[in-house]
């Protein structure tokens, strides 16, 4: 089993849709949370990070994180077809040499159609 | 541009040979990573720098592959004996922090034939 699983979707939603997507976890270890958006052929970049159980918002993008169901979530509200992209869920453990260390998902592939 | 360079962004090799890429990473970063990724799936971590030092590899790192940093600087990422099982996007990120936002460049690519 994987430490982080994330549904590969793919996900296809009209413009406008709000969107859920999610990742569970099975190690207690990891603190700190984020979400990545990777397009084609590009590399990851940051969405949004997050330390403590809660919501985080950020114009469009809101993170949640529960840690004690060990389950983070990214919605993305009325969402736009440059939107289309894999999203990627990522987490860090604190402590020790894997300080920094990400441990990613298998990523989301998304599509807003217009 | 300032961000994290990768180079080549695309590399196609017959199995048995050797490559090496190269990533600079932002300036003041002192943090160095190197993910692998294949089609379909997260990048995996593979090992990174703290300055000069090489301060985890992962056990996907086989004895093919070595990475250096030398003077904190960019960093190389060698692959002997190439696979095809080695062609996968190969990914370096860099940090200022150990719990600070890793920068991603834009990977390069390997093709083993």
């Amino acid at each position: 089993q994987k430490e982080v699983e994330q549904d590969p979707g793919p996900l296809s939603v009209p413009e406008g849709a709000i969107v859920s997507l999610n990742c569970t976890y099975s190690n207690s270890a990891f603190q700190y949370f984020m979400w990545y958006r990777q397009y084609s052929r590009k590399g990851p970049e940051l969405l949004m990070y997050t330390y403590s159980s809660g919501n985080k918002e950020d114009g469009r993008f809101t993170a949640q994180v529960d840690k004690s169901s060990k389950y983070i979530s990214l919605f993305i509200r009325d969402s736009q077809p440059s939107d289309s992209a894999t999203y990627l869920c990522a987490m860090i453990m604190a402590g020790g040499t894997s300080y920094g260390k990400l441990t990613f998902g298998q990523g989301t592939i998304l599509t807003v159609h217009p | 541009d300032t961000g994290v360079s990768q180079d080549p962004r695309h590399k196609i090799t017959k199995r048995g040979q050797n490559v090496t890429f190269r990533c600079d990473p932002i300036s003041e970063h002192n943090r160095l990573y190197w993910y692998r990724q294949t089609l379909g799936q997260g990048p995996e971590f593979l090992t990174y720098f703290q300055n000069e030092a090489q301060l985890e590899k992962s056990r996907l790192l086989s004895d093919r592959f070595s990475a250096e940093r030398p003077k904190g600087s960019f960093s190389t990422l060698e692959i002997q004996r190439t696979e095809q099982g080695d062609s996968a996007m190969y990914l370096c990120a860099s940090s200022q922090t150990r719990d600070g936002e890793l920068f991603f460049g834009e990977g390069s690519r390997l093709t083993v034939l």
